[in-house]
C-alpha cells in the first residue's frame, strides 16, 4: 500500500503558484521522497526527489518540513500544459535481493490549471 | 539521447492467448522495472531486472514473467491472458542496484478481448 496520502484534486489559476501537499507521516529516516507527475495516458515523468532538504531543480520545488511527515511540491509558475496526475511517492533506499527501492504509487493528485 | 523506448504502443489480443512486451532503457542505464497501470489506477511494481536477473517482484502471478537482455533491454511476457489483464504497461530505467532515479517509457496499452 502507498505509504502516502494526497487531496484527489486541486485546481490552480494559470500563472499561479501550484502548492500540492503530501502526508507521509510514516516514513523513515532513510526512505525518499519522490514526485512524479503523469498527463493523461502517457509515462510518469520524474519531477524531484529529496530525502530531508529542500530541493529545487528546473520544474519544481520540493519543500520537506523537518519531521518529515510531510512535504509540499511546489509549481512556480503553473501553465495549462502543467494539468496532470501527480503522485508523492516515498521509496526505500533499497529492495531485497541487491536491487533498488521500488515505486509505490497511490491515486495521486489531479491537478487542473485553468485559464 | 534516447529516452525509454517501448514497444508496441497499442496491442489487441483474446482470452487465453500469449503476449510479449518490449522495453529498451536509456542510455547508461542498466535497471528495468516494469509496472502495470490499470485505468484509474497508480501503476502497479510488477518486477526488476539487473544484471539479467530478477531481483525483486511485487504481487503478480507466475503468468507474469519477464527476461533482460545483455543489452539491458527487456521482456515482459504475460501467459494466459484474462480480461483483467487490460492495462497500461510501463517500464522504467536506471542505473545500479542502489537507488537511482527511474525514468519512464511511454507504455503499451494492452487490451484483452
Amino acid at each position: 500500500d502507498a505509504k502516502t496520502t494526497q487531496p484527489p484534486s486541486m485546481d490552480c489559476a494559470e500563472g499561479r503558484a501550484a502548492n500540492l501537499p503530501c502526508n507521509h507521516s510514516t516514513i523513515s529516516g532513510n526512505e525518499y521522497v519522490y514526485w512524479y507527475r503523469q498527463i493523461h495516458s502517457q509515462g510518469p515523468q520524474y519531477i524531484i526527489h529529496g530525502l530531508k532538504n529542500n530541493e529545487t531543480n528546473e520544474m519544481a520545488s520540493l519543500i520537506i518540513t523537518e519531521d518529515r511527515k510531510s512535504s509540499t511540491l511546489i509549481l512556480p509558475h503553473a501553465t495549462l500544459r502543467d494539468t496532470a496526475v501527480y503522485y508523492c511517492i516515498v521509496r526505500p533506499p533499497r529492495g531485497y535481493g541487491g536491487s533498488q527501492g521500488n515505486l509505490i504509487f497511490g491515486k495521486g493528485t489531479k491537478l487542473s490549471v485553468k485559464p | 539521447d534516447a529516452g525509454v523506448t517501448q514497444s508496441p504502443t497499442h496491442l489487441i489480443k483474446t482470452r487465453g492467448q500469449q503476449v510479449t512486451l518490449r522495453c529498451s532503457p536509456k542510455s547508461g542505464h542498466d535497471t528495468v522495472s516494469w509496472y502495470q497501470q490499470a485505468l484509474g489506477q497508480g501503476p502497479q511494481f510488477i518486477f526488476q531486472y539487473y544484471e539479467e536477473e530478477e531481483r525483486q517482484r511485487g504481487n503478480f502471478p507466475d503468468r507474469f514473467s519477464g527476461h533482460q537482455f545483455p543489452n539491458y533491454s527487456s521482456e515482459l511476457n504475460v501467459n494466459a491472458l484474462l480480461l483483467g489483464d487490460s492495462a497500461l504497461y510501463l517500464c522504467a530505467s536506471s542505473v545500479g542496484s542502489f537507488t537511482d532515479t527511474q525514468y519512464f517509457g511511454p507504455g503499451t496499452r494492452l487490451t484483452v478481448l
